[in-house]
């Protein structure tokens, strides 16, 4: 069965400083696809950013980056100059083709602080 | 619309009753998910439907709870003789067909059995 763990429950990171967040995930599958999510007090889910396996190149966007270890089965998000607005619960997720069920991690608090 | 609508946003019901939590997808969205999200946890998956078919249902915690999908659209998810564990927020998410295509959720339901 395919699993996503996130095994930091809190993370805290001071305004403009850089933080990275951790995700595994277990599959078997060579085709699949890996997401994180944000989700804000007002409890919308927004997605961030996302990378396929198949895909060498680290993902990008704006301050956001992701570090993608395919051999480790490893998928860590930073958040470079961390802003107030960045504060959430940060999900990783994952989906692989054939199936298509979105399977999420247990989620990480990050708090900014000024 | 143009997101993803639930609806009641709240629900307070009492114990042992039954109630119904809808999902209005984006239009043209082939897949809906149904997630459980208790208070500041992760993602609990429910179910799964691709059109009116439900291939993976895998998530759903006892017989009390029940889904359909009709038309390709509108979802409800049904949850009988409800009990005070069933409180949560019950977030419906949708996505045009392929796993690397974003999700969009909605606002979520959130219940409370008393």
């Amino acid at each position: 069965a395919q699993t996503v763990t996130q095994s930091q429950p809190e993370m805290s990171v001071q305004e403009a400083e850089t933080v990275t967040l951790s995700c595994t995930y277990d599959t078997s599958e060579s085709d699949y696809y890996l997401f994180w999510y944000k989700q804000p007090p007002s409890r919308q889910m927004i997605l961030v950013i996302r990378q396929e396996a198949y895909k060498q190149q680290n993902a990008t966007e704006n301050r956001f980056s992701v570090n993608f270890q395919k051999a480790a089965k490893s998928f860590s998000l930073k958040i470079s100059d961390s802003q107030l607005g960045d504060a959430a619960m940060y999900f990783c997720a994952y989906s692989y083709q054939g199936a298509q069920k979105l399977v999420f991690g247990q989620g990480t608090r990050l708090t900014i602080n000024p | 619309g143009a997101g993803v609508s639930q609806s009641p946003s709240n629900k307070v019901t009492e114990k042992g009753k039954d109630v119904e939590l809808r999902c209005d997808p984006i239009s043209g969205h082939t897949a809906l998910y149904w997630y459980r999200q208790s208070l500041g946890q992760g993602l609990e998956f429910l179910i799964y439907f691709q059109g009116n078919s439900a291939p993976d249902k895998s998530g759903l915690p006892s017989d009390r709870f029940s889904a359909e999908r009709t038309g390709g659209s509108v979802s409800t998810l049904t949850i009988q003789r409800t009990q005070q564990e069933d409180s949560a927020v019950y977030l419906c998410a949708s996505r045009t067909t392929g796993a690397s295509t974003e999700a969009f959720f909605g606002q979520g339901t959130r219940l409370t059995v008393v």
